[in-house]
C-alpha cells in the first residue's frame, strides 16, 4: 500500500511569516509530486509540481524534493489570510504512473 | 489548462437510490479519473475512465456500485448505485494527459443520502 503522509495541522502562521508544510512517501519508483490547495467547500487547485531534487519556486511558493529521504515540502513566504486552506501532497505511483496518491492534506492558518 | 465542469454540482438523495455524474471537459484529454472525498478526509481514487473500455477500478470499489462511462475523449459519467448514507461525499473528476502525472480537478459533486 503507498502512502502519503502529512501533518493533518492546524499549521497557525502569523502573517508575513513563512509557512512550512512536509510531505513523506512510501514509493520510491515515484517521479512526480504535486502540492493542490483547496479551499473549504473548494475542489483541490494545483499550485507546484517538481519533478527533480532540489528547490522550485513559484512566486511565493517554493517546493523542495529528497528522494533520498523520500521527503517533499512546500514554503509559503509572505503568508497572506487568503493562504489559509488545506494543503495536500500528492504523488505519482511508480516511475511514468499517471494515478496520484493524496497525503492527509495539512490545514493552514494565517492569521492577521 | 482544460475547463472542466460537473453535474450536479450537489444533490440531495434518498436511500436505495442512484445518481448519476457527468463530468465535462472543454478539449480531448487523455486521462479522466474520479475521486471520493469523505467528509473532512483526503482524496480516494475511485477508478480510472478509460475511453471506450471498461474502467480500472481501485481495490475497495466495484462496478456494481459505482458503474462509469466514457464514450468520448471530453465526457464521462460515475453512476452512485443503491446509495446509503455512508455514501455522502464530495465525488470529484480530473483529468489529465497520458505519460504526466499531472491533474486538474472539476468543481465536484456533493452528493448527501439520507
Amino acid at each position: 500500500q503507498k502512502e502519503v503522509e502529512q501533518n493533518s495541522g492546524p499549521l497557525s502562521v502569523p502573517e508575513g511569516a513563512i509557512a512550512s508544510l512536509n510531505c513523506t512517501y512510501s514509493d520510491r519508483g515515484s517521479q512526480s509530486f504535486f502540492w493542490y490547495r483547496q479551499y473549504s467547500g473548494k475542489s483541490p487547485e494545483l499550485i507546484m509540481s517538481i519533478y527533480s531534487n532540489g528547490d522550485k519556486e513559484d512566486g511565493r511558493f517554493t517546493a523542495q524534493l529528497n528522494k533520498a529521504s523520500q521527503y517533499v515540502s512546500l514554503l509559503i513566504r509572505d503568508s497572506q489570510p487568503s493562504d489559509s486552506a488545506t494543503y495536500l501532497c500528492a504523488v505519482n505511483e511508480g516511475a511514468a504512473g499517471n494515478k496520484l496518491t493524496f497525503g492527509g492534506g495539512t490545514r493552514v492558518l494565517v492569521k492577521p | 489548462s482544460a475547463v472542466i465542469s460537473q453535474k450536479p454540482s450537489r444533490d440531495i438523495c434518498q436511500r436505495g437510490t442512484s445518481l448519476t455524474i457527468q463530468c465535462q471537459v472543454d478539449s480531448q484529454v487523455t486521462m479522466m479519473f474520479w475521486y471520493r472525498q469523505q467528509p473532512g478526509q483526503s482524496l480516494t481514487l475511485i477508478a480510472t475512465a478509460n475511453q471506450g473500455s471498461e474502467a480500472t477500478y481501485e481495490s475497495g470499489f466495484v462496478i456494481d456500485k459505482f458503474p462509469i462511462s466514457r464514450p468520448n475523449l471530453t465526457f464521462s459519467t460515475l453512476t452512485v448505485s443503491n446509495m446509503s448514507p455512508e455514501d455522502s461525499s464530495i465525488y470529484l473528476c480530473s483529468v489529465g494527459t497520458s505519460g504526466i502525472a499531472t491533474q486538474y480537478f472539476g468543481p465536484g459533486t456533493r452528493l448527501t443520502v439520507l
